[in-house]
C-alpha cells in the first residue's frame, strides 16, 4: 500500500513570496490533515478535510494560508505572502475516517525555509 | 483546554536497556484516546502505540508498552531492549472522541547509545 505522498520535500523562498505544497493521501482515506511543525515543537493542526469539505480550520491563518481538496483526493496548501515565521515542516496526514480511534498516516513533510 | 506535556526534551539509553518517556495531559473529558508517535530523522511519523481511555489494561506492542494512569493523567511509554533504530523524536498525542484533532506534546528526542 502506497503511503501519503508530499511534494516538494524542500522549498526555500524569500519573504512575501508565494508557495504551494501538494499532498496525495492514501487511496480510500476520506480524512486529510495539514499540520505545521515548527522546529522544536509538536505538529499543530492547520486544517482538516472530510472528503472535500472542511471540518476544522480554526488554526489556519486565513489571511495568508489557503487549502483546498478537489474531488476529495489530492490537496494543496498555499501560503501567500510568506513570512519569516512560516519557516517550518508542513506535514500532510490521512486517515480512513474521522474517528478518534483511527490512526493517522503521515507523509514525509515539506521543509519550508523563508529568508 | 486540553494540553499535552512532555517534560523530557531529550533522553539517552544504552542499547538493550529499557527507557521510559513521560507524558502528562490535561482534559476534562472522559472519552479520549492517547497515542505515541515516532518521528525518525527522515521525518515520517509513524504510530507506535495507542490507548483507549476507557480501557484499564495498558497497551503493549512488542517491545513498547505504556503505563496509563487515568486519574493522574499520565501516559508514559516504556521501550524495552532498546535498539539503534529506536532513536527518534517521540511525540505523545491526545485525541478527544468529540473531535478528531490531535493535540501533540513538544516531543522527546531519544538517543540510543551503542
Amino acid at each position: 500500500e502506497a503511503g501519503v505522498a508530499q511534494s516538494p520535500r524542500y522549498k526555500i523562498i524569500e519573504k512575501r513570496q508565494s508557495v504551494a505544497f501538494w499532498c496525495n493521501p492514501i487511496s480510500g482515506h476520506a480524512t486529510l490533515y495539514w499540520y505545521q511543525q515548527i522546529l522544536g515543537q509538536g505538529p499543530k493542526l492547520l486544517i482538516q478535510f472530510q472528503n472535500n469539505g472542511v471540518v476544522d480550520d480554526s488554526q489556519l491563518p486565513k489571511d495568508r494560508f489557503s487549502a483546498e481538496r478537489l474531488k476529495g483526493v489530492d490537496s494543496t496548501l498555499k501560503i501567500q505572502p510568506a513570512k519569516l515565521e512560516d519557516s517550518a515542516v508542513y506535514l500532510c496526514a490521512s486517515s480512513l475516517a474521522a474517528s478518534a480511534y483511527n490512526e493517522q498516516f503521515f507523509g514525509p513533510g515539506t521543509r519550508l525555509t523563508v529568508l | 483546554a486540553q494540553t499535552v506535556t512532555q517534560s523530557q526534551p531529550e533522553m539517552s539509553v544504552q542499547e538493550a536497556e529499557t527507557v521510559t518517556l513521560s507524558c502528562t495531559y490535561d482534559t476534562s473529558e472522559s472519552d479520549y484516546y492517547l497515542f505515541w508517535y515516532k518521528q525518525p530523522p527522515s521525518r515520517q511519523m509513524i504510530l507506535v502505540i495507542r490507548q483507549e481511555a476507557y480501557k484499564q489494561q495498558n497497551a503493549t506492542e512488542n517491545r513498547f508498552s505504556v503505563n496509563f494512569q487515568k486519574a493522574a493523567k499520565s501516559f508514559s511509554l516504556k521501550i524495552s531492549d532498546s535498539q539503534l533504530g529506536d532513536a527518534a523524536m517521540y511525540f505523545c498525542a491526545y485525541r478527544y472522541s468529540g473531535t478528531y484533532k490531535y493535540i501533540f506534546g513538544t516531543g522527546t528526542r531519544l538517543k540510543v547509545l551503542a
